[in-house]
């Protein structure tokens, strides 16, 4: 009865470095998305990938952040060279097929010092 | 341009009493609505979902009702408990095909015994 799981859960960087998210959707589920919330706000979505593929991106800033759903693995979400901004709860979500009920991770913390 | 609106923050209610939870919307494309319950330092929970054909769903002690001639969806619950103490977001999707959610910024109810 695995959900989604997320790792880390907590991520501290300072600026300048490099983050990396992993998400493994819950079992039988092939779409993945990523969503940001920052403080006092609701989650805004990021990027849509099914397996190698990415769907949608367009909530996704073009600088500095990529992802990926490789056909092995966890989707990985990769911020580069942080900055203080993007301090922010990064919570991905599955469902089985497009279009479906999202169910989402507990979220990796972001702090960036 | 907030196209999912949850106009409050914050919800007080006493024990065994109704709940109700109001979120507007303006895109008219909007085809499937979600409200999702969610507690600090966790995933949001799904709770209970409409598509547009509806105008009501049940789901134990909770009741999503839905005006499409308004834009407006509310959330019953009843009889609250303290432990239905959380920060409910309403989401909306559809339109193109696209299956990202649009949340809206959450009201945080609180249960009081």
């Amino acid at each position: 009865n695995a959900g989604v799981m997320q790792n880390p859960r907590h991520l501290v960087r300072r600026r300048g470095q490099e983050a990396r998210l992993r998400c493994s959707p819950m079992k039988g589920h092939s779409h993945v998305y990523w969503y940001r919330q920052l403080p006092e706000e609701g989650l805004k979505f990021m990027v849509y990938l099914q397996k190698e593929n990415i769907i949608d991106e367009s909530g996704m800033p073009k600088e500095r952040f990529s992802a990926e759903f490789p056909k092995e693995g966890p989707s990985i979400l990769r911020i580069q060279q942080v900055v203080r901004g993007d301090s922010a709860a990064y919570f991905c979500a599955s469902s089985p097929v497009g279009g479906d009920t999202q169910y989402f991770g507990p979220g990796t913390r972001l702090t960036v010092l | 341009d907030q196209q999912v609106k949850q106009n409050s923050p914050s919800l007080s209610v006493q024990e065994g009493r109704i709940s109700i939870l109001n979120c507007d919307y303006t895109n008219s494309m909007f085809d499937y609505f979600l409200w999702y319950k969610k507690y600090p330092a966790e995933g949001p929970t799904f709770l209970i979902s409409i598509s547009s054909i509806k105008d009501k769903n049940e789901d134990g002690r909770f009741t999503v009702f839905l005006n499409k001639s308004a834009k407006h969806l509310s959330l019953h619950i009843v009889p609250s408990q303290p432990g239905d103490s959380a920060v409910y977001f309403c989401a909306a999707s559809g339109g193109a095909g696209y299956s990202t959610l649009t949340f809206g910024k959450g009201t945080m109810l609180l249960v009081s015994p």
